[in-house]
């Protein structure tokens, strides 16, 4: 079992609907936990990042985080044709993070 | 304000060779950090910096595989008798410190090795 795990897609959703991208993670002592962006030959940008239980909203993102269950994931509101990337999910583990392999999304006009 | 900056760019090499990358972290980042990215592989940690001291080098694939910090600012990876499975793109990320489970790493364009 991979430390974290995602959906590698595609990921296919309409111009204005709600994609929501998951996540799970194995070590149940983990505190922290991050989304980056990345677009094809670009590096990845961090969008945002959550460590307590429950949600947490920017802009059109909201991360959710549930330790219980040991989930993570990132809702996309009025999905964009700019927001067809890769969504990477990061857990930090001491000083590094650890990625899954990232979940493609294809967001169509 | 600047960026992680990295160099080169790209770079293409011969099987056997030495090559350097060379990472610039974002000005006041005291940690820096080493991944790789190939493809079916995903982005992998290699090695990470807390000032100039490398408190974590698990992720190293061989012993080929070698970093150092000076200054407390510009690292290099440097990788010894390249194999073409070497090849891969290599990113450098930093951040502020390692005092908060909240730190954010921040991310260079990274360098795209090819072994040849």
């Amino acid at each position: 079992q991979k430390e974290v795990e995602q959906n590698s897609g595609p990921l296919s959703v309409p111009e204005g609907a709600i994609a929501s991208l998951n996540c799970t993670y194995s070590d149940r002592g983990s505190q922290s936990f991050f989304w980056y962006r990345q677009y094809s030959g670009k590096s990845p940008e961090l969008i945002m990042f959550i460590y307590s239980n429950g949600d947490k909203e920017d802009g059109r993102f909201t991360a959710q985080l549930n330790k219980a269950s040991q989930y993570v994931s990132l809702l996309i509101r009025d999905s964009q044709p700019s927001d067809s990337a890769t969504y990477l999910c990061a857990v930090r583990r001491g000083g590094k993070l650890i990625f899954g392999q990232g979940t493609e999304l294809s967001v169509k006009p | 304000g600047a960026g992680v900056s990295q160099s080169p760019s790209n770079k293409v090499t011969e099987k056997g060779k030495d090559v350097e990358l060379r990472c610039d972290p974002i000005s006041g980042h005291t940690a820096l950090y080493w991944y790789r990215q190939s493809l079916g592989q995903g982005l992998e940690f290699l090695i990470y910096f807390q000032g100039n001291s490398a408190p974590d080098k698990s992720g190293l694939p061989s012993d080929r595989f070698s970093a150092e910090r000076t200054g407390g600012s510009v690292s290099t990876l440097t990788i010894q008798r390249t194999q073409q499975e070497d090849s891969a793109v290599y990113l450098c990320a930093s951040s502020l410190g390692l005092q908060s489970y909240q730190e954010t790493q921040y991310f260079g364009p990274g360098t795209r090795l090819l072994v040849l």
